[in-house]
């Protein structure tokens, strides 16, 4: 059975923090990983793509990934109340993706 | 709008009607996944298609449920006779090959009376 994992949460940080959310996955042969974004009663958004081991930055955003442990997270820099979603993490092994079932995060101003 | 289309965007049916569900993929997207998604809860697979063939469906319910990917038009996701514990938001989403990320689209909220 493959299985993505998160913690659990709900995650509460303040205005400006580092709020870091992991995940991780059993199928070694997973190639590639994603972070998605889903504000209550929309839809998930994709943020962040990572294919190789090591960081990748976007902006605020940093996607970890170390095939090795089988580990990916995500840390969010300077977090804003805009900030507050559920978090899915996305693992591909190239015949299917599988979603973590999200952390809440909650940014309190 | 290149994006992913479902509708219609909230769907209200009585119990024991047909509910059908409507998916177009992005421009150049041949795959096509279906989700559900009850209140406060993580987004469950149901069926991922191609163009005419059912790839996986084994997060689908056995009964009541179906879909398809014709070669001309949109996907379809199709309940039959709903029951109250249908009442879910219902999320398509799409990718060019298998390992690209998916694109979802804004979902349809199905309310059972």
């Amino acid at each position: 059975q493959k299985e993505v994992e998160q913690n659990s949460g709900p995650l509460s940080v303040p205005e400006g923090a580092i709020a870091s959310l992991n995940c991780t996955y059993s199928d070694r042969g997973s190639q590639s990983f994603f972070w998605y974004r889903q504000y209550s009663g929309k839809s998930p958004e994709l943020i962040m793509s990572i294919y190789s081991n090591g960081d990748k930055e976007d902006g605020r955003f940093t996607a970890q990934l170390n095939k090795a442990s089988q580990y990916v997270s995500l840390l969010i820099r300077d977090s804003q109340p805009s900030d507050s979603a559920t978090y899915l993490c996305a693992v591909n092994g190239g015949d299917d993706m599988r979603f973590g079932a999200g952390t809440r995060l909650t940014v309190k101003p | 709008n290149a994006g992913v289309m479902q509708n219609p965007r909230h769907l209200v049916r009585r119990r024991g009607q047909e509910a059908r569900l409507r998916c177009s993929p992005m421009k150049g997207h041949s795959h096509v996944y279906w989700y559900r998604q009850l209140p406060e809860e993580g987004l469950k697979f149901m069926v991922y298609l191609q163009k005419e063939n059912i790839i996986d469906e084994s997060g689908m319910p056995k009964e009541r449920f179906s879909a398809e990917f014709p070669k001309e038009g949109p996907s379809i996701l199709r309940i039959q006779q709903v029951v109250r514990g249908d009442s879910a938001a219902y999320f398509c989403a799409s990718t060019g090959q298998g390992t690209q990320p998916q694109h979802f689209g804004d979902g349809t909220r199905l309310s059972i009376l």
